[in-house]
């Protein structure tokens, strides 16, 4: 069981936008701004999207978006394209000096 | 550039230690500028946060494997280790390396490509 709450799936279609929400507790999401979102396309290793909830690693496209409120993060595509079609996970710094992660969210784009 | 590449035995008995080793090309261990990370993903499903290591020593280890793992450091070879103990089918994995800055608080701007391991008789 994940430490983070995800939905299992999304959809939407081109040029459209789309929102994942990422859901924990007051120990994690809601305690720190210390979320971050990771894109993952099948057989690759995870690429870091959002970091400290809402800041964008050089190169990212700023069509990603990060928020948080209360113990739930979102990660924000707009205009989506065909390339986003991947696996998105959240993950949070603990208070027990830990680092969980979210079950995982598959995009589609239709 | 900073590049890990993580390497291993890809099969494992049950019972049996795992162990794995993550070499740092690009950059040394010793710069004090990161910690490496060691992260798995189960076939089909999602990331698991294993453990973290300081070049001096410091350690932090996911309560759940706490018991059975240990994170190691080489800096004469730049290199981590990580060592888990009596593994199970469940540990069948893709594990990847990863590091974080000191900086950062615990997000991972580099990883490794990941090297499956599956535990099997």
């Amino acid at each position: 069981q994940s430490a983070l709450t995800q939905p299992a799936s999304v959809s939407g279609s081109p040029g459209q936008s789309i929102t994942i929400s990422c859901t924990g507790t007051s120990s994690d999401v809601g305690g720190y701004n210390y979320v971050s979102w990771y894109q993952q396309h099948p057989g690759k290793a995870p690429k870091l999207m959002i970091y400290d909830v809402s800041n964008r690693p050089s190169g990212v496209s700023n069509r990603f978006s990060g928020s948080k409120s209360g113990n739930t993060a979102s990660l924000t595509i707009s205009g989506l394209q065909a390339e986003d079609e991947a696996d998105y996970y959240c993950s949070s710094y603990t208070s027990s000096s830990t680092l969980g992660f979210g079950g995982g969210t598959k995009l589609t784009v239709l | 550039q900073l590049q890990l590449q993580e390497s291993g035995p890809g099969l494992v008995k049950p019972s049996e230690t795992l162990s794995l080793t993550c070499a740092v090309s690009g950059g040394s261990i010793s710069s004090g500028d990161y910690y490496l990370d060691w992260i798995r993903q189960s076939p089909g499903k999602g990331l698991e946060w294993i453990g973290s290591m300081y070049y001096s020593g410091t350690t932090y280890y996911n309560p759940s494997l706490k018991s059975r793992v240990t994170i190691s450091v080489d800096t004469s070879k730049n290199q981590f280790s990580l060592r888990l103990n009596s593994v199970t089918a469940a540990d069948t994995a893709v594990y990847y390396c990863a590091r974080h800055r000191v900086t950062a608080i615990w997000y991972f701007d580099v990883w490794g490509r990941g090297t499956r391991v599956t535990v099997s008789s």
